[in-house]
């Protein structure tokens, strides 16, 4: 099986600052897709933004971008000019092509986001 | 739309109690997901069905747990009888056949004492 790996349990970022959040994942698979979901104390999940691995452009949203590195298997999310709301657990998820509907989560990182 | 819907939104209950917890994905979407939050495991996927069809529950923890999808509409997630240790929030999720991601509802929050 896929495993997804986010080694940050826990990050911290000042007001107006830009973080970055780690993930690397294993497959033996050339095409799927990658996402950033974001769970805030409501407890719903959000999906943040989401990456096609045959697309070599980076996804953007606004605020939030992906560096994308498919030979190295790491998909890391960029928050610019953070803000408060965007205190949350992110989690990163995988989800092959081929085989159907399986999703593969992260453990999840922690984000505080310092006034 | 009104988005995934899933009810109760918190339940407490006493072990050795029957525990029933609803969902009614997006109108359209053909995938059902139930999924368990805990600190320990993380989110894990319980059983999924596409097109009212169980196809993968592999990880339904054990008998005491049971999903049922009647209709395009509705799945439940039974426990019978419930433990300590599936205090949980219990999350359903769907999407469409066209959509890569998932759609989360808001979770029902679980507490079995």
């Amino acid at each position: 099986a896929q495993t997804v790996t986010q080694s940050q349990p826990e990050m911290s970022v000042q007001e107006a600052e830009t973080v970055t959040l780690s993930c690397t994942y294993d497959t033996s698979e050339s095409d799927y897709y990658l996402f950033w979901y974001k769970q805030p104390p409501s407890r719903q999940m959000i999906l943040v933004i989401r990456q096609e691995a045959y697309k070599q452009q980076n996804a953007t949203e606004n605020r939030f971008s992906v560096n994308f590195q498919k030979a190295a298997k790491s998909f890391s999310l960029k928050i610019s000019d953070s803000q408060l709301g965007d205190a949350a657990m992110y989690f990163c998820a995988y989800r092959s092509k081929n085989t159907g509907n399986q999703f593969y989560f992260g453990t999840g990182t922690s984000l505080t986001v310092i006034p | 739309d009104a988005g995934v819907i899933q009810s109760p939104r918190h339940e407490v209950t006493e072990m050795g109690q029957e525990v029933t917890l609803r969902c009614k994905p997006i109108s359209g979407h053909n995938s059902l997901f139930w999924y368990r939050q805990t600190m320990m495991r993380g989110l894990e996927l319980l059983i999924y069905f596409n097109n009212n069809v169980p196809i993968d529950d592999s990880g339904m923890p054990e008998d005491r747990f049971s999903a049922k999808m009647p209709n395009a509409s509705f799945s439940t997630l039974k426990i019978q009888p419930s433990e300590p240790r599936d205090s949980a929030v219990y999350f359903c999720a769907s999407r469409d056949g066209t959509s890569s991601w998932l759609y989360f509802g808001p979770g029902t929050r679980l507490t079995v004492t």
